[in-house]
């Protein structure tokens, strides 16, 4: 089974206005924490937002907000008034502790900032 | 160093080729970890190391690939025998210790592969 699900290969927004990215994951681990990174076309890896498994609150930082519903295993990302530099693609990962230290990745998503 | 370093940038072999491609992770990170990227695809995991113990080889796709890093610094990703299925963008990444959740992963730029 797949560990972490990223369902939307492909994503529109209108600039200035919000998105979400859609995360959904798999673990029987009890402590892990979620991730989300940027990849723009440039290529590097860019560290976004953090959750934490025990976290009580959703992750928030700037314009990036991490809608977590634990029930659900699902860790989706928000962004708010979208800039054309937003466009890239977008992973979600999740590290287990518990059960290797393991990093998983989903398989992306590809953001369009429209003008 | 500031960040982590992976040479080459760019590896051009012909199929049959044995490649050794090098990582440099932040200095004092224990964990090191080897992904594989295929274009417009996620970080596929290989392997990954605490110090130089390697704690999972399970994603290393077959005994082609292996990885070591003697000294739980530098660490190399050895393919032998190349095959044009091998060409991709491989990527290195550290993180401080290894053992909490809260740690992210900070990558290289990675190098990409190409196998004629």
């Amino acid at each position: 089974a797949q560990k972490i699900t990223q369902t939307q290969p492909g994503m529109f927004v209108q600039e200035k206005e919000a998105v979400t990215l859609d995360c959904t994951y798999d673990t029987s681990d009890p402590s892990y924490g979620l991730f989300w990174y940027k990849q723009p076309s440039s290529g590097e890896m860019i560290f976004l937002i953090y959750q934490g498994s025990y976290d009580q609150q959703n992750a928030t930082e700037g314009r990036y907000s991490l809608n977590f519903q634990k029930a659900r295993k699902s860790a989706n990302l928000v962004i708010s008034a979208s800039q054309l530099g937003d466009s890239a693609m977008y992973f979600c990962a999740m590290r287990e502790v518990n059960t290797g230290n393991q990093f998983y990745f989903g398989t992306g998503t590809s953001l369009t900032v429209i003008p | 160093g500031a960040g982590v370093s992976q040479s080459p940038r760019y590896k051009v072999t012909k199929r049959g080729q044995d490649v050794a491609l090098r990582c440099d992770p932040i200095s004092g990170h224990v964990s090191l970890y080897w992904y594989r990227q295929a274009l417009g695809q996620g970080p596929e995991f290989l392997t990954y190391f605490n110090y130089e113990a390697q704690q999972d080889k399970s994603g290393l796709p077959n005994d082609r690939f292996s990885a070591e890093r003697p000294e739980g610094s530098i660490s190399t990703l050895t393919i032998q025998r190349t095959e044009q299925r091998d060409s991709a963008m491989y990527r290195c990444a550290s993180s401080p210790r290894g053992g909490s959740t809260n740690e992210k992963l900070f990558f290289g730029s990675g190098t990409q592969l190409s196998v004629l």
